[in-house]
């Protein structure tokens, strides 16, 4: 079956480092993606890994393992505007498949 | 640029009635995803155009869902009749080509069936 895990929610301090990991199992693999959602509005794309290892972009990291099934999100330095749900999603062919998201709270 | 716009954002219908989403996708992608969003669940597959043509259509749950994108720009989702485990948030999303690019979403179209 196809199954992609995250946690439900976390918290931290503005300043601070979090990762936010995913584990997944999926039939197909054709990448990982990382989505930020705000509360009513559109998932919004964060990074993309296809192949192992880390891609740095700004303030945000994602780390792939396709031999483990695991991922993660990197977010440094964070701020009150990076509370927010963070979408795990895996490619198989043509469609995404979403992990629950992980609600983030930035706390001052 | 504009983003992938849907309509209406909210909508709020009676058990039995229809309801027809619109996505307008991108301007040049040929993709286009409806997904959905029910309270408390991940965010599902429904089905996926390339152009006008149903790419794969696997997620639809039954045949009260009808998708279409006529000429394959905009694309619409008509649910008839709605049942009350209808409601939810229905993402569009499109891209450009298949596999390895950014798919950008919509911001949903939010349904209640009542």
């Amino acid at each position: 079956g196809q199954n992609i895990d995250q946690p439900t929610e976390m918290t931290a301090t503005e300043g601070a480092i979090v990762q936010i990991n995913c584990t997944y199992q999926t039939s197909g693999f054709n990448g990982l993606f990382w989505y930020q959602q705000h509360a009513g509005e559109a998932p919004t794309f964060l990074s993309y890994n296809v192949l192992d290892g880390l891609e740095e972009k700004g303030r945000f990291s994602s780390f792939l393992s396709r031999s483990k099934g695991y991922s993660y999100l990197l977010l440094k330095e964070l701020q009150m505007k990076d509370s927010a749900s963070y979408l795990c999603a895996v490619t198989d062919t043509d469609k995404l498949i979403f992990g629950t998201g992980t609600r983030l709270q930035v706390f001052p | 640029e504009a983003g992938v716009t849907q309509f209406p954002s909210h909508s709020v219908i009676e058990k039995g009635q229809t309801v027809t989403l619109r996505c307008d996708p991108i301007s040049g992608h040929d993709n286009l995803y409806w997904y959905r969003r029910v309270m408390g669940k991940e965010i599902k597959f429904l089905l996926h155009f390339v152009k006008e043509s149903k790419q794969d259509e696997s997620g639809m749950p039954n045949n009260r869902f009808l998708a279409e994108r006529t000429g394959g720009t905009y694309s619409t989702l008509k649910v008839q009749p709605a049942e009350l485990e209808d409601s939810g948030v229905y993402f569009c999303a499109s891209s450009r080509v298949v596999s390895g690019n950014t798919i950008y979403f919509g911001e949903g179209s939010w349904l209640t069936v009542v």
